[in-house]
């Protein structure tokens, strides 16, 4: 099945500065990449995803870039805010069983 | 749009008895539900799949007759953890995925259940 892994667990970085979140999975066949944003004792928040046939993409502070090749993904936030302080999840959804994978989350902390 | 309600949001029960977590999908059908556990500051671990109308599917290590799942119809979802004990204390979190033919595969989470088994 699907292995999704993810570094670093932990980042910390001034406000303004940016933040890369990196994740790697193991299916080929993997077509959809979320990435989630959870605070303490909430709900998973989507905030972008990507799709297997598209390399990169952007939302406003927040971009997401994949290759497929090397199967790669990454969260890159730009500016950043103490109001991104959570943890991040990336996600790999399996084909064959419509199943998302989580990675193990990265907890990042902005210091204002 | 796409609201996922669960209930309750706390429960407290006594070890040994049987407690039941409801996903429901507000405002659209689910095909599909995923329930997932989260311990404190780990990931979220898929435990099962359920499909409404048939058997859900669950993941390896996960106990189906402790964790009785039903699906009964397009926008509800039920959990029961059966003969609780301490270690299953967790935060159980639902998903939904609509069911839109060529849809991108989004699923929308509930806001979770907080389990404690004194």
């Amino acid at each position: 099945g699907e292995n999704v892994e993810q570094h670093p667990s932990t980042l910390s970085v001034q406000e303004g500065d940016s933040a890369v979140i990196k994740c790697t999975y193991s299916d080929s066949a993997s077509n959809y990449f979320p990435w989630y944003k959870q605070e303490l004792g909430k709900r998973p928040q989507l905030i972008i995803d990507i799709r297997s046939n598209v390399g990169e993409k952007k939302d406003q502070r927040i971009a997401v870039t994949l290759n497929k090749t090397a199967k790669h993904f990454s969260l890159h936030i730009t500016e950043t805010q103490p109001e991104d302080s959570a943890v991040y999840f990336c996600a790999a959804k399996e084909t064959s069983y419509d199943k998302v994978i989580f990675g193990p989350g990265t907890s990042l902390s902005v210091i204002p | 749009g796409a609201v996922v309600s669960q209930h309750p949001s706390r429960v407290i029960c006594k070890s040994g008895t049987s407690v039941k977590i409801e996903c429901r999908s507000l405002d659209f059908q689910a095909t599909t539900m995923f329930w997932y556990r989260q311990f404190p500051k780990q990931s979220l671990m898929l435990m099962a799949t359920s499909n409404e109308g048939s058997k859900a599917t669950y993941e390896q290590g996960v106990e189906k007759d402790k964790f009785l799942i039903n699906h009964a119809s397009l926008t509800l979802s039920t959990l029961t953890v059966t003969s609780a004990h301490p270690e299953d204390s967790s935060f159980y979190i639902c998903s939904a995925k609509p069911g839109l033919a060529g849809g991108r595969g989004e699923q929308y989470f509930g806001p979770g259940t907080r389990l404690t088994v004194t």
